[in-house]
């Protein structure tokens, strides 16, 4: 049963810092892998998403890396700032699929990051 | 390009009643996909939906149920509440699976009392 560990649970920073929030998955088959952000009682923003096949993925200040065989993957967020304060999730697809399409998304617990300023 | 709407907002409800959530998925998207977050639990996923045909289902009982409809609109229901399922339950859409990237709305907030 594949599992997601997201390490630190919660994190503060101060602000201009870079960090890096941590996920591992326990089964390697996965078709891809997720970053997402949620706000305080909101829904969740899609931050990056790589495929399996890949090693990492950009997107402005972000950075997310995926490393299959060790099954680990990261979230880099260069200098950090104060509007970057939420809970950030990871999450994977499992490679099997149904009818066309993949198994299910599981998330991670998240890492809730505060940023100072 | 309007977002993932979702109805109602927040919602109390009472043991042993029904509930019925509504989620309008980005024009165009044709996947929906459910999920339930709780503190405990975190993120779990319940069902997608493609082409009015449930495509893939998570570990919940068949109290939870869902469909979805020609214009891709999607509910959900849940039957005979519990305590327990108290959550915010939030909707995401993507164009045609939920392998790519998923949009999420604001979620729908329950609370059984």
């Amino acid at each position: 049963k594949q599992e997601v560990t997201q390490i630190p649970a919660a994190l503060s920073v101060p602000e201009g810092e870079n960090l890096v929030l941590n996920c591992s998955f326990t089964d390697s088959a996965i078709y891809n892998l997720q970053w997402f952000r949620q706000d305080p009682g909101k829904g969740l923003t899609s931050l990056l998403l790589i495929q399996s096949s890949q090693r990492e993925q950009t997107s402005g200040r972000l950075n997310a890396s995926l490393d299959k065989s060790s099954g680990r993957s990261t979230l880099y967020i260069a200098a950090s700032q104060p509007g970057d304060s939420a809970t950030y999730l990871c999450a994977v697809s499992e490679s099997m699929n149904y009818g066309g399409s993949q198994g299910n998304l599981i998330f991670g617990k998240g890492t809730k990051l505060s940023v100072k300023p | 390009k309007a977002g993932v709407t979702q109805t109602p907002r927040y919602l109390i409800k009472t043991r042993g009643q029904q509930v019925t959530l509504s989620c309008s998925p980005i024009s165009g998207h044709r996947s929906v996909s459910w999920y339930q977050q709780t503190p405990g639990q975190g993120l779990q996923f319940l069902f997608e939906y493609f082409s009015e045909t449930q495509r893939n289902k998570g570990n919940f009982p068949g109290r939870f149920s869902g469909r979805q409809f020609s214009n891709s609109r999607s509910e959900m229901n849940v039957s005979t509440l519990e305590l327990g399922d108290s959550a915010l339950y939030l909707c995401a859409s993507s164009l045609l699976a939920n392998r790519e990237t998923q949009y999420f709305g604001p979620g729908t907030r329950l609370l059984v009392l």
